[in-house]
């Protein structure tokens, strides 16, 4: 059973402020790794795909790293603004395989 | 890109009773995919759809509970069975971005907002 875990669950950011949080998964067998924004109500929509070590990714304001020897990822969100509040789910695929989704972290931007 | 739809996009519904929620792509997709949410849990595979065979479902997941329909290559449903309070998530249906090309990209639907009482 593959692990990914997403950390913190849930964090509150100031509007116009900055944040980051961590996806980890297995160091093994990496295939690709997935950033995903899911609004509520709406479709999950793929921010990022990343398949080498040292990738750094960047859309506007939020920007991903992926170290793939210790297994870990992190999001960043720059100068957050209220429409970056959503749920940014990580997954990750081992070669061939279907994607293994990490539980999210719920941002909420406050005005 | 694929446009993805699901209908309907919530449900409340009765313990023992079944709901199906059908999803529909605006392109030809070789395989669709079900996913479920649970309050609190990670966005988890069902099953995986092809057109013209039986769906492969993942560990935990059995026919008889989740039945799937693939008539054709745009469109796929998903039955909750039997329904109980657990089966309380949000459904997902997908597909695949450049299969056998890509790195196994999903675009998905809106989602099912199933209540179970």
């Amino acid at each position: 059973i593959l692990n990914v875990e997403q950390s913190p669950q849930s964090l509150h950011v100031q509007e116009g402020d900055s944040t980051n949080f961590t996806c980890s998964f297995p160091s093994s067998n990496f295939y690709a790794l997935h950033w995903y924004r899911w609004e509520t109500a709406k479709s999950p929509e793929a921010l990022f795909v990343m398949t080498l070590n040292g990738d750094e990714k960047k859309k506007g304001r939020i920007s991903a790293t992926l170290n793939t020897k210790e297994g870990y990822s992190y999001l960043y969100i720059k100068g957050s603004q209220p429409e970056d509040s959503a749920t940014y789910l990580c997954a990750f695929t081992a070669a061939g395989n279907k994607l293994t989704f990490g539980g999210g972290t719920r941002v909420l931007v406050k005005p | 890109s694929a446009v993805i739809s699901q209908k309907p996009s919530r449900d409340i519904c009765q313990r023992g009773t079944s709901l199906t929620i059908q999803c529909q792509v605006d392109s030809q997709v070789t395989m669709m995919f079900w996913y479920r949410q649970q309050p609190g849990q990670s966005l988890t595979l069902i099953a995986t759809a092809n057109q013209g065979s039986e769906a492969t479902y993942e560990s935990g997941f059995v026919i008889d509970k989740f039945p799937i329909s693939r008539p054709n290559l745009t469109f796929s449903t998903l039955t909750v069975s039997n329904m109980s309070p657990e089966d309380s998530s949000i459904y997902l249906c997908s597909v695949e971005d450049l299969p056998g090309i890509g790195y196994n990209e999903q675009f998905f639907g809106p989602g099912t907002r199933l209540t179970v009482l």
